[in-house]
């Protein structure tokens, strides 16, 4: 079955960047989302990429797909406290249902 | 884009009774989703909830505890049966119109006492 990993917890200072990684299992994979989560609030879609790109940029996010190595990441320029949340990478396959790894808690230290 | 709206937004409920959540999409989608987020947890996929059909239940979950309805191309609901305190989770209905589309709704947090 699909399996997503991420690690548990990062830590990082205002204005530095932070790279979140994700790994997963399954190479049908069609779409990878990164979501964000702010404590008591539910989920915002940050971004996707299609699983036949290798990079995706929107404003302060990157994405890069490594699709070989199956590993995703997201990289977040100049983190602000703003940015203090759990993110969680997600993987689809066509129409189907979305797995979540098992988010990353990120602190934003001032 | 959709937006989802959930009702209730949240509920204390006591062992043993039952609670009906339910979610509105405001446009006609194609595969309607519901997940459970336990405390400190990520989130689990319960079933798929097909229009006309018997909702497809992911291993684990059990159609008697959690049944589900899905009239139309808009509106699902999810039941938590027979409740027990390891049931208080966070229970979120998603919604899909396209192949890259995965909206999702505010959940309904749920606490059984």
């Amino acid at each position: 079955g699909e399996d997503v990993e991420q690690s548990l917890f990062l830590s990082v200072r205002e204005g530095d960047s932070s790279v979140i990684n994700c790994t997963y299992t399954d190479s049908s994979s069609t779409y990878l989302y990164w979501y964000k989560q702010e404590p008591g609030a539910g989920l915002q879609l940050l971004t996707y990429i299609f699983s036949n790109m290798d990079m995706k940029q929107d404003q302060r996010l990157t994405v890069l797909l490594n699709k070989k190595d199956k590993h995703l990441s997201l990289r977040i320029a100049d983190t602000q406290t703003g940015d203090s949340a759990i993110y969680f990478c997600a993987e689809k396959e066509g129409y189907q249902k979305v797995t979540f790894g098992t988010g990353t808690k990120l602190q934003v230290i001032p | 884009s959709a937006v989802i709206s959930q009702k209730p937004s949240r509920d204390i409920c006591q062992r043993g009774t039952s609670l009906t959540i339910q979610c509105q999409v405001d446009s006609q989608v194609t595969m309607m989703f519901w997940y459970r987020q336990q405390p400190g947890q990520s989130l689990t996929l319960i079933a798929t909830a097909n229009q006309g059909s018997e909702a497809t239940y992911e291993s684990g979950f059990v159609i008697d505890k959690f049944p589900i309805s899905r009239p139309n191309l808009t509106f699902s609901t999810l039941t938590v049966s027979n409740m027990s305190p390891e049931d208080s989770s966070i229970y979120l209905c998603s919604a899909s119109g396209g192949a890259y589309e995965q909206y999702f709704g505010p959940g309904t947090r749920l606490t059984v006492t």
